[in-house]
């Protein structure tokens, strides 16, 4: 079974601007999280989609938001990018509470 | 809401020595896993955690959940150099997220 894909793998940004990240999970997981990791920090949660709805959302600004798709594959977008949105977005796929992450896109913003 | 704590934040050991890293919740948890993320790496699921007083043994890893259901204890003994990495815990706060403690870093002396 493949598992969790997320493209790009790197990206480069400079501030002001927008940027969209995907997320394909593994096949037959329904729920997608998203985190975003920056040293020091651990894992901050972002959104949870499950079925096409978000069901839970981190504490994050508006311009952080997301999307499912019915085939389950996820988006997340962050509008008017800050340098300090610099950091690892993870996304993680799961069927019950066991989480299986991506390898993640490395977002620096310049 | 509810916030993971782990202690310490890095941990140094020599190769072959044994080492203890704590998790600490706020509020009671459902139940409790960890991860490992490996240098360059994202996060793998290791174990989850359901019952109060829990001990569940992978190898060398011994991992424990507290009576309370409040807190959880990752045991390593006879560390390697396979064991290099960020070991989360990571707690369900009764909803669909799981809350992330900010990690344990561990490098190891050979």
């Amino acid at each position: 079974k493949a598992g969790v894909t997320q493209t790009p793998r790197y990206l480069i940004k400079t501030r002001g601007q927008q940027v969209t990240l995907s997320c394909s999970p593994i096949s037959g997981h329904r729920s997608v999280s998203w985190y975003q990791q920056t040293p020091g920090q651990g894992l901050q949660f972002l959104f949870e989609y499950f079925s096409e709805t978000q069901r839970n959302k981190g504490n994050f600004p508006g311009r952080f938001s997301g999307r499912q798709f019915s085939n389950s594959r996820s988006e997340m977008n962050v509008s008017t990018l800050e340098l300090g949105d610099s950091a690892l977005y993870l996304c993680a796929s799961s069927l019950g509470e066991k989480l299986f992450f991506g390898s993640g896109t490395q977002l620096s913003v310049l | 809401g509810q916030q993971v704590m782990q202690i310490p934040q890095y941990q140094h050991v020599q190769e072959g020595e044994d080492f203890t890293t704590y998790c600490n919740s706020s509020t009671t948890l459902s139940n409790i896993q960890w991860y490992k993320q490996r240098p360059g790496g994202h996060p793998v699921f290791l174990i989850q955690l359901v019952k109060s007083g829990e001990v569940k043994k992978q190898k060398r890893l011994t991992f424990q959940f507290g009576e309370a259901k409040k807190n959880s204890s990752l045991h390593i003994t006879a560390t390697q150099t396979t064991d290099v990495g960020t070991y989360f815990c990571a707690g369900p706060p009764g909803g669909y997220k799981l809350s992330f403690g900010a990690g344990t870093t561990v490098t190891v002396r050979a």
